[in-house]
């Protein structure tokens, strides 16, 4: 199946900092990605969709100014969360939007996940 | 506003059990249904439903989709401990198949 990376797979930072989390799509171009965010013991929720050369589509009570998007190529898009606060740990997961040779069907295909603390 | 409702919400079972995991939808342009298992990660593909009463299977998984009742079921015959994980329903819909993701079933398999 396609493979989506994500960099880096955990990270600890000190309050007030910002973190970038790269999304890759490694052998398939997505002009479309997800970013996901996941608190213990609870389901995925969507934080924004990111569409290649566009501004990205936020979900409600989602901050744009808090959790920066850029899509930047096909393969690539980045999450950058400003100035982070404890209350921002979380797993984070992006997934990319392809359709795999094989399949007439776009698919959803997952990154690993990026879990940040921060102390 | 999109909904899914999955149930039930956890399970403990025995190995060589067989479980039934349900999950409900109300999606705006329904493309496609997907079924996640996760364990201590992102969640892995199991299964993409796009038509309704068509079973897929994957050794002891299978799945199946009612597009009437916007209803899909998952069953897991011959539990093994490894099944243990939190099992998500997501349904696909728009343009751009955005995904919404049920709380999920957390599975337990005992020996």
């Amino acid at each position: 199946g396609a493979v989506v990376s994500q960099h880096p797979s955990w990270v600890i930072c000190k309050s007030g900092t910002s973190v970038k989390i790269e999304c890759r799509s490694l052998d398939f171009q997505a002009t479309t990605m997800f970013w996901y965010r996941q608190f213990p013991k609870q389901s995925l929720m969507l934080m924004a969709t990111s569409n290649e050369g566009s501004k990205a589509t936020y979900e409600q009570g989602v901050e744009k100014d808090k959790f920066l998007i850029n899509h930047a190529s096909l393969t690539l898009s980045t999450l950058t969360v400003t100035s982070a606060h404890p209350e921002d740990s979380s797993f984070y997961i992006c997934s990319a939007l392809g359709q795999p040779a094989v399949s007439s069907y776009n698919e959803q295909f997952f990154g690993p996940g990026t879990r940040l603390t921060v102390l | 506003e999109d909904k899914v409702v999955q149930s039930p919400l956890s399970l403990v079972v025995h190995e060589g059990d067989t479980v039934t995991l349900n999950c409900s939808y109300e999606v705006t342009n329904f493309r496609s249904l997907l079924w996640y298992k996760q364990e201590k990660k992102a969640p892995t593909f199991l299964f993409m439903l796009t038509s309704s009463g068509i079973e897929k299977k994957s050794g002891r998984l299978s799945s199946i989709l009612d597009k009437k009742e916007l209803f899909s079921i998952l069953n897991i015959t011959a539990t093994q401990t490894g099944d243990s994980a939190v099992y998500l329903c997501a349904p696909a819909g728009g343009s751009n198949y955005k995904l919404t993701f049920g709380k999920g079933t957390l599975l337990t398999v005992n020996p």
